[in-house]
């Protein structure tokens, strides 16, 4: 099975909201992503988790608040967001995140992120 | 990090054409892998393919890794491959970590 699932689908909130992105694999991967995709752009790369430590955060901003309770699950935190924050956030999760970059990335349907 | 060019940027092809979508990238790569993107945004693995030839039903794909291109061939169009083909690399992004660089991808249309 390869499936990353992501939840929710779609997702409107405030400026003012906290909210929550929830992503979940079982294909015992231990590195798992965060994308960013705005409309007719490729996805971008916000942070990386490898072992359930923040591998890599491309210098995101501080109202984005990834965390990773365990090895299946990983959350993106959202607190005072801007309209221009409004994407749809890909998850994503890999066996590795070393060994020359040979392993196959595998993606979630995504959460369709809308900020009013 | 290296640079990742997708051609055609749009194409539009009658049902049951075929076609070739070409992937360069600037620099060697340690894996190279082909999306598919859905209307609804799902990204679809297609092929992981660092070198070689692969292919799964009516689409294929090439990696010459020495001359730093890949290849995706689509026989017979259906009009469920519309959408956004995404490739992408590794790039060394430090702490021992390789990181994806996607192309900006190509919009296929395939039209009844």
């Amino acid at each position: 099975d390869t499936e990353v699932t992501q939840t929710p689908k779609h997702l409107v909130m405030g400026m003012t909201n906290k909210k929550s992105l929830k992503c979940e694999q079982h294909m015992g991967h231990r590195a798992m992503y965060w994308y960013k995709q705005k409309a007719k752009k490729p996805p971008e790369l916000m942070f990386v988790y490898s072992y359930e430590k923040l591998s890599i955060n491309e210098s995101v901003p501080s109202r984005f608040s990834p965390e990773c309770p365990n090895s299946s699950l990983l959350n993106l935190h959202l607190h005072a967001l801007q309209p221009e924050d409004s994407a749809l956030y890909l998850c994503a999760s890999s066996q590795d995140i070393g060994r020359g970059g040979l392993y196959e990335q595998y993606f979630g349907p995504g959460t369709r992120l809308t900020v009013t | 990090g290296i640079q990742v060019e997708q051609s055609p940027p749009d194409l539009i092809l009658q049902e049951g054409a075929n076609s070739t979508l070409r992937c360069n990238f600037s620099d060697s790569v340690n894996n190279l892998q082909w999306f598919h993107q859905n209307p609804w945004g799902q990204l679809i693995n297609l092929f992981y393919i660092p070198s070689g030839t692969k292919q799964n039903g009516r689409l294929s794909a090439t990696t010459v890794a020495t001359e730093r291109y890949s290849l995706l061939y689509i026989s017979s169009s259906q009009t469920t491959d519309s959408g956004v083909y995404f490739c992408a690399g590794t790039r060394y992004s430090g702490a021992g970590s390789y990181q994806l660089t996607f192309g900006k991808g190509t919009k296929l249309s395939v039209i009844p």
